[in-house]
């Protein structure tokens, strides 16, 4: 079994400030987790993944997560928000090698920035 | 090149009456997805394809829901009887194998009144 915990709902940041979006994990697997983003009327985009190999994992727009397997945590951090950052969140999870059709999805974060 | 294509955009309809959703993957991808989005809750997993064949079928809410690949392709997911709770915007994915990174399309709002 698995399942994934995005700890807030909605994070509003000012422009230039950090961003933090966090989830924790629970796998019976060595799991494989990601971060998409969902931007308005867009479809999900896939901003990072972690399968195993460095435990801080940079993706694209400048964010990154750092997978801690003694938190069982996979936050995702942004050292400087932009206004382009404002969307949906999404914290996923399967076991390590399975297939797509096993992913989970987090319920979400809606990150806001503030001029 | 193109990316994933749903249609409709959005789609109003009775309750009880039938709809049709219909995905168009990315050029040879083989394996393709349906998620629903309802609001508040993350992506709830229905149905998956490799080529035309769906191995796994448990993740449709009700027997009113179904789906069909034909020609390894188009993707068309049909909801019988509609009810008020179906509302809910339906996203498809595909990708080149069930490993590879998914392509999302940029989904289909439904609402049953």
């Amino acid at each position: 079994a698995q399942s994934v915990t995005q700890l807030d709902s909605h994070v509003s940041v000012s422009e230039g400030t950090p961003v933090l979006l966090r989830c924790n994990y629970s796998s019976s697997y060595s799991p494989s987790l990601f971060w998409y983003v969902q931007h308005p009327n867009k479809g999900l985009q896939l901003l990072l993944k972690y399968t195993s190999a460095a435990t801080l994992v940079k993706g694209i727009n400048g964010f990154e997560a750092e997978f801690k397997k003694s938190e069982t945590s996979f936050h995702l951090t942004k050292p400087s928000a932009h206004m382009s950052d404002a969307a949906e969140y999404f914290c996923v999870v399967t076991a390590y090698n399975f297939g797509n059709e096993k992913l989970t999805f987090g319920t979400g974060t809606r990150l806001t920035i503030i001029p | 090149g193109a990316g994933v294509s749903q249609s409709p955009s959005n789609k109003v309809t009775e309750k009880g009456k039938d709809v049709e959703l219909r995905c168009d993957p990315i050029s040879g991808h083989t394996a393709l997805y349906w998620y629903r989005q309802s609001l508040g809750q993350g992506l709830e997993f229905l149905i998956y394809f490799q080529g035309n064949s769906a191995p796994d079928k448990s993740g449709l809410p009700s027997d009113r829901f179904s789906a069909e690949r034909t020609g390894g392709s188009v993707s068309t997911l049909t909801i019988q009887r509609t009810q008020q709770e179906d509302s809910a915007v339906y996203l498809c994915a595909s990708s080149l194998g069930v490993v590879g990174e998914q392509y999302f399309g940029p989904g289909t709002r439904l609402t049953v009144t």
